[in-house]
């Protein structure tokens, strides 16, 4: 069975400061993963997604993951947080499902608080 | 495009009534799929749709949950009798194609609170 984890339900840091939201995850087949983000009221957006190319993934608004086969990791990081990167950010893999088409495992979100 | 269109944006109503949730995809999309967001849940997967036939509804809850997509352009979330435990934000999401990397779109949900 596919799932992801998320280390860390709330994440709080000073504005500029680094931002790292940590994913891991478990997959019986290569994976495919992606970073969404939800703002307040709103649905989830696509913040970048590793497809097996490069193993650094570059998203909007400055964010980055790294693939880490070995460590079946996934974390996101922006060099420096601005006010409006708060939100809820959500880590999913996608696995293979019914009828040869593929759903993402999402997993429990990290909300990131950003401090003036 | 205008995105993933789900009506209404919030729902209050009382319990044992019913309660209809309703999607329109992006066009071109052939994947949709309900989600069920609360804070001790989660976002849960209800069921997904591939070309509008339902391929998974092992996440809907119980009988009183249904869903259909009569057409492309349209799908509904059922559910008879409510009850105050239904209350979430319910999620519509399409996708293009079924690979694996294919991104979901999501609508921007419908807040529903049974009384």
């Amino acid at each position: 069975a596919q799932s992801v984890t998320q280390l860390g339900s709330h994440v709080s840091v000073s504005e500029g400061a680094l931002v790292l939201l940590r994913c891991n995850y478990s997959s019986s087949v290569p994976p495919y993963l992606f970073w969404y983000v939800q703002y307040p009221n709103q649905g989830l957006q696509l913040l970048l997604k590793y497809t097996s190319a490069a193993t650094l993934v570059k998203g909007i608004n400055g964010f980055e993951a790294e693939f880490k086969k070995s460590e079946t990791s996934f974390h996101l990081t922006k060099p420096s947080a601005h006010m409006s990167d708060a939100a809820e950010y959500f880590c999913a893999v996608s696995v293979p499902a019914s009828g040869g088409s593929y759903i993402p495992t999402f997993g429990r979100g990290t909300s990131l608080i950003v401090h003036p | 495009d205008a995105g993933v269109i789900q009506s209404p944006r919030h729902e209050v109503t009382e319990m044992g009534q019913e309660v209809t949730l309703r999607c329109k995809p992006i066009s071109g999309h052939n994947s949709l799929f309900w989600y069920r967001q609360t804070m001790m849940r989660g976002l849960e997967l209800l069921i997904y749709f591939n070309n509008n036939v339902p391929i998974d509804d092992s996440g809907m809850p119980e009988d009183r949950f249904s869903a259909k997509m009569p057409n492309a352009s349209f799908s509904t979330l059922k559910i008879q009798p409510s009850e105050p435990r239904d209350s979430a934000v319910y999620f519509c999401a399409s996708s293009s194609g079924t690979g694996s990397y294919n991104e979901q779109f999501f609508g921007p949900g419908t807040r529903l609170t049974v009384l």
